[in-house]
This record gives structure tokens, sequence and C-alpha cells, in this order.
């Protein structure tokens, strides 16, 4: 299996433009997470869906960010628009949970380092 | 709801020096505890991890981690660091139920 793959690797905008970052989970994974990182806050949660589903989004920051996950094998998350602090990487995660196995970990992409200007 | 308290963010060390990055938790039931490894530039990936069994989990390139349930712990040790090992550390705590909950994360930077 390729991993989770995330794409673009980088992107750089102007403050105001829309932003959307892009992610496919492993084949067969049921749960998809996004998540933020900065200096200053470290790895923050935005939002995680379970089966295509949107379970908890109380870590989105503002009305401006939205996600989706159309079907099982792919999922965006949208800045719109976009502003200068929402510079960060933006890590996409997938994870197989079976009850009460031990293969509960999370598969990180590689990330998508965001720079709005 | 379980939380996640990482005591140090930033530690910087010689080579060969030992490591201990602290990690505790709260939740009142039984958990699983993760430590992913970012290194510069790459994703998070998994170092090792603790579900059940011997308190004392051995992971990569040296890495341990001992589970103190009494003090809801679980450090993370190397007894002599390398340079290579200059990465940022997150400890994770999963309860049954819920979703994993990451620490804010340990910079370590290793001086050659």
């Amino acid at each position: 299996d390729a991993g989770v793959i995330q794409s673009p690797r980088h992107e750089v905008t102007e403050m105001g433009q829309e932003v959307t970052l892009r992610c496919k989970p492993i084949s067969g994974h049921d749960y998809l997470f996004w998540y933020r990182q900065t200096m200053m806050r470290g790895l923050e949660l935005l939002i995680y869906f379970n089966n295509n589903v949107p379970i908890d989004d109380s870590g989105m920051p503002e009305d401006r960010f939205s996600a989706k996950m159309p079907n099982a094998s792919f999922s965006t998350l949208k800045i719109q628009p976009s502003e200068p602090r929402d510079s960060a990487v933006y890590f996409c995660a997938s994870s197989l949970y079976r009850g009460r196995t031990t293969n509960e970990k999370l598969f990180f992409g590689s990330g998508t380092q965001l720079s709005v200007l | 709801a379980q939380s996640v308290s990482q005591h140090n963010h930033h530690v910087i060390l010689s080579e060969a020096a030992s490591l201990e990055l602290g990690c505790n938790y709260s939740y009142g039931g039984t958990v699983n505890l993760f430590w992913y490894v970012q290194y510069p530039g790459q994703h998070l990936q998994l170092l090792l991890k603790y579900f059940s069994g011997d308190p004392l989990v051995k992971g990569i390139k040296g890495f341990e981690a001992e589970f103190i349930k009494s003090k809801f712990s679980f450090n993370l040790r190397k007894p002599s660091v390398q340079w290579s090992d200059t990465a940022e550390y997150f400890c994770a705590v999963k309860a049954r139920g819920y979703i994993p909950t990451f620490g804010r994360g340990t910079s370590l930077i290793v001086h050659p």
C-alpha cells in the first residue's frame, strides 16, 4: 500500500485565496483525521471522519475551514478565504479500528506545507 | 475525556547523553499509549506502543518507554542519543471508544 497520500506537498498562496488540501487514506481504513501543526500550538486535531461521516469538527478554527469526505478514498480540507495565520503544516491520517485489537495506530501522510502570504 | 501532557517542549542534548521525555495522561480507565516521532521534513510515524502486558516497551532505534499506571505516565527513554534522533516526539493516549489524543510534542535537538 502506498500509505496516506496528501497533495499538494507545498502550497503558497495569497491572503484571500481559496486553498484546497487533498487526502487519500489507506484503502480499507474507516477513520480519517485532519491535523494542523504549528510551532505555537503543536499538533491540533481539526476534524475526523468515521466511514465518511464527520464525527467531530470542534477543532475547526473558523467557518472559513471546511472538510468533506465524499467517499472512502478521498477527503478535502478547504480554507476560504485563507489568511496568513493559517500558515502551517496540515496532516491527514487514517486508521482502522477493530474494537479491542492491537492495531490501532494512526498512519500519517507527508503533510501539506501551507504558506499564506 | 482523555488528555495528554508532555512536560518538555524543547530538549537539547549532546550525543551520547541519556534521554527521558515525560508524558502524563488523564483517564481513569484502560488506555493504549503511543509515542510517535517526526523527523525533520517528514511525517509522524509510530515509535512504540503499549497495549497490555509488560509495562516496559521497547521500540525502534533503541527507544523504550515505561508505563507506570499509578503515576499515569508513559515516559520515553533512550540511554545514549545520536544526532539522528533529532526530531519532534509526540505522546498519544487512546481509551476505548475514543480517538487518540496527542500531546503538544517535544522538540529534541541533539548536538554532534
